[in-house]
């Protein structure tokens, strides 16, 4: 089944420190990782992606890390700042497929 | 403004009505999507256009479900005889892929349906 598991569901972050959000998949046949940003009343916007040739990739302060044999894909986002509070959602895609599989979300708290 | 424009922004409507939401994708992108998003939760996929063609319809597409691109341009999704449980979050999204697979789509911001 293609699916994907996010944790934690929220998560509350002091100004200046690290949040980081995991995400877990099942299908290794998954090919496309991305991370969106969800502010309410608003779309998800695309934060970040990854494919699975690379094990990191650093866009400003958002780094997503990935561990292709553990199936597992993370987001870190530095110097947490309170504009960040928001609800982030990873996601994945298979091969061929243009529809992607999103987490169930974790609403980012930071606190000033 | 060159986003993705959904209207409308909510839906009230009664059991049992018909309603329909249109999507206008950015006018470059050639691919359009629709997703389904309840509260607390992630969007799940509903269907998707390439051009006018619809390629692709989820399992959550009922037959009281359908969704058009004519021309290729802007998209209407309906439902017909609605339910409670058909009450979320409808969210567009367009995109503009080329041959090597998914890129980031760019949603709209939605239309929120409530069925009373």
């Amino acid at each position: 089944q293609q699916q994907v598991k996010q944790s934690p569901q929220s998560l509350i972050v002091q100004k200046g420190g690290i949040s980081i959000i995991n995400c877990a998949y099942e299908n290794t046949a998954f090919d496309y990782f991305p991370w969106y940003q969800q502010f309410p009343g608003k779309g998800p916007a695309l934060l970040i992606a990854i494919r699975p040739d690379v094990s990191e990739k650093k866009e400003g302060r958002f780094t997503i890390s990935f561990n292709k044999s553990a199936k597992q894909f993370s987001l870190h986002i530095m110097d947490s700042q309170p504009g960040d509070s928001a609800t982030y959602f990873c996601a994945a895609s298979l091969t061929g497929r243009r529809a992607l599989t999103f987490g169930s979300g974790t609403r980012l708290q930071v606190q000033p | 403004d060159t986003g993705v424009s959904q209207n409308p922004r909510h839906k009230i409507t009664k059991r049992g009505q018909n309603v329909t939401f249109r999507c206008d994708p950015i006018s470059e992108h050639n691919r359009l999507y629709w997703y389904r998003q309840t509260l607390g939760q992630g969007p799940e996929f509903l269907t998707y256009f390439q051009n006018e063609a619809q390629l692709e319809k989820s399992r959550l597409l009922s037959d009281r479900f359908s969704a058009e691109r004519p021309k290729g341009s802007f998209s209407t999704l309906e439902i017909q005889r609605t339910e409670q449980g058909d009450s979320a979050m409808y969210l567009c999204a367009s995109s503009l892929d080329g041959t090597g697979g998914v890129n980031g789509y760019t949603f709209g911001s939605g239309t929120r349906l409530t069925v009373v």
